[in-house]
């Protein structure tokens, strides 16, 4: 159960896009399509931003888009806004009834 | 609306035990599939446990044989028993749920703060 692979921080201006990898395994992100990703403000509870790789949530903004190739799952933040500032954490089925996360990527709009 | 509220964390010396609890609203925690999940300082999350729905219960190896996941219907509350404590297991510890799956979680709690140390 070794963490996904995420960079430790990405940055952008408002307006930009960015985009998060998460890199694991054909043991868990290759394996299966049960990839999520959170937003975590510190301080505060994690929020669902994407579930099953690419599924949107209901009400949550279109901003944020998500894919998988392989053995690494990707986030994109487009038209990034201040708020967007927090750390996103990825989520992986691993199989044989565990789940990992990845190390978590700092956000930082400029 | 869901709310999930976690209490019972503390200061605990290694070997010692906490019982730590998650006070559901919204939701019964007899039919929504729930975790722990923890953040070491300055660390990501770390998926700890999961209960299902139906019960079955799985455990992160590094918890494996020291800590239960546990629930009860009359209180609506899920709770983690924790016992041999280690330096390690330092953390703010959330509660986190899903209808639906166990492959996310739309529902989250604060956290309560567990400290292991002599």
């Amino acid at each position: 159960q070794s963490a996904l692979t995420q960079p430790r921080s990405v940055s952008g201006s408002p307006g930009q896009s960015v985009t998060i990898s998460c890199t694991g395994t054909s043991s868990d992100i290759g394996g299966y399509n049960y990839v999520s990703w959170y937003q975590h403000h510190p301080g505060k509870a994690p929020k669902l931003l994407i579930y099953d790789v690419n599924q949107r949530p209901s009400g949550f903004p279109d901003r944020f888009s998500a894919f998988k190739s392989g053995n690494t799952a990707s986030l994109t933040i487009s038209g990034l806004q201040a708020e967007d500032e927090a750390d996103y954490y990825c989520y992986s089925y691993a199989g044989s009834y565990a789940w990992v996360f990845g190390g978590g990527t700092k956000v930082t709009v400029l | 609306e869901v709310r999930l509220v976690e209490s019972g964390g503390g200061w605990v010396q290694p070997g010692g035990s906490l019982r730590l609890s998650c006070a559901a609203s919204g939701v019964t925690v007899t039919n929504t599939h729930m975790s722990w999940v923890r953040q070491a300082p300055g660390k990501g999350l770390e998926w700890v446990s999961v209960i299902y729905s139906g019960g079955s219960t799985y455990y992160a190896d590094s918890v494996k044989g020291r800590f239960t996941i546990s629930r009860d219907y009359s209180k609506n509350t899920l709770f983690l028993e924790m016992n041999s404590l280690r330096v390690e297991d330092t953390a703010l510890y959330y509660c986190a749920g899903d209808r639906w799956s166990t492959n996310w979680y739309v529902y989250w709690g604060q956290g309560t703060p567990v400290t292991v140390s002599s």
